[in-house]
């Protein structure tokens, strides 16, 4: 069964930092490229960032390129995502999905899900 | 940047059919993707590639994708099909994938 875990979220002020993580279970984690898609709350769905399988490519959404960064360690079988310089508007529940490939792809399986607040 | 746009809210009785629109410009020549998202859990993939099913989901649910609309078909709906629903394309211009507004089903 394909499980998904995250976690590392909690309550940070403007301007610091998160790392989210996401642990991956059931499947050949270095097979697929991964995601971060985060929904603000009461909101919609928001991409953030994908990564390839080898991490030779990443791909951010352009309201956090420079800011967060999205990593993965295929031998532990877990994707990060390192949040600097985080604003309100950042608030979100972060998912993490994994994708097939690059493109046209849908996210076939999505874990639960850890909530980020950025608040003073 | 593309947009896909859907209705806010589709209300349905039991039993009926409920239709789900996603808008966008040229979508027919996207490939649409469309979850369900309970309240307080993870969003599910149940439509894919316009009309795919994933395994496990019941054939209730249909897609289909021409000129500016992409369509969710939930037939027979049950109690059970009251969530959230997005559409969801990649989109080449900007390289990046696009959600739509979402729509919340509500069954009567």
């Amino acid at each position: 069964e394909v499980q998904l875990v995250e976690s590392g979220g909690g309550l940070v002020q403007p301007g610091g930092s998160l790392r989210l993580s996401c642990a991956a279970s059931g499947f050949t984690f270095n097979t697929y490229w991964m995601s971060w898609v985060r929904q603000a709350p009461g909101k919609g769905l928001e991409w953030v960032a994908n990564m390839k399988q080898d991490g030779s490519e990443k791909y951010y959404v352009d309201s956090v390129k420079g800011r967060f960064t999205i990593s993965r360690d295929n031998a532990k079988n877990s994707l990060y995502l390192q949040m600097n310089s985080l604003r309100a508007e950042d608030t979100a529940f972060y998912y993490c999905a994994r994708v097939s490939g690059r493109g046209w792809y849908p996210f076939d399986y999505w874990g639960q899900g850890t909530l980020v607040t950025v608040s003073s | 940047s593309y947009v896909l746009t859907q209705p806010p809210s589709v209300s349905v009785a039991p039993g009926r059919t409920a239709r789900i629109t996603c808008g966008g410009n040229n979508i027919g020549s996207k490939s649409v993707h469309w979850y369900q998202q309970k309240p307080g859990q993870a969003p599910v993939l149940v439509v894919y590639y316009d009309d795919d099913r994933p395994s496990g989901i019941p054939e209730r649910f249909s897609g289909s994708n021409s000129g500016n609309t992409a369509t969710l078909t939930i037939s027979r709906v049950e109690a059970g099909d009251e969530a959230g629903y997005y559409c969801q394309v990649w989109d080449s211009d900007s390289d990046h994938y696009v959600f739509g507004t979402g729509t919340e089903v509500t069954v009567l």
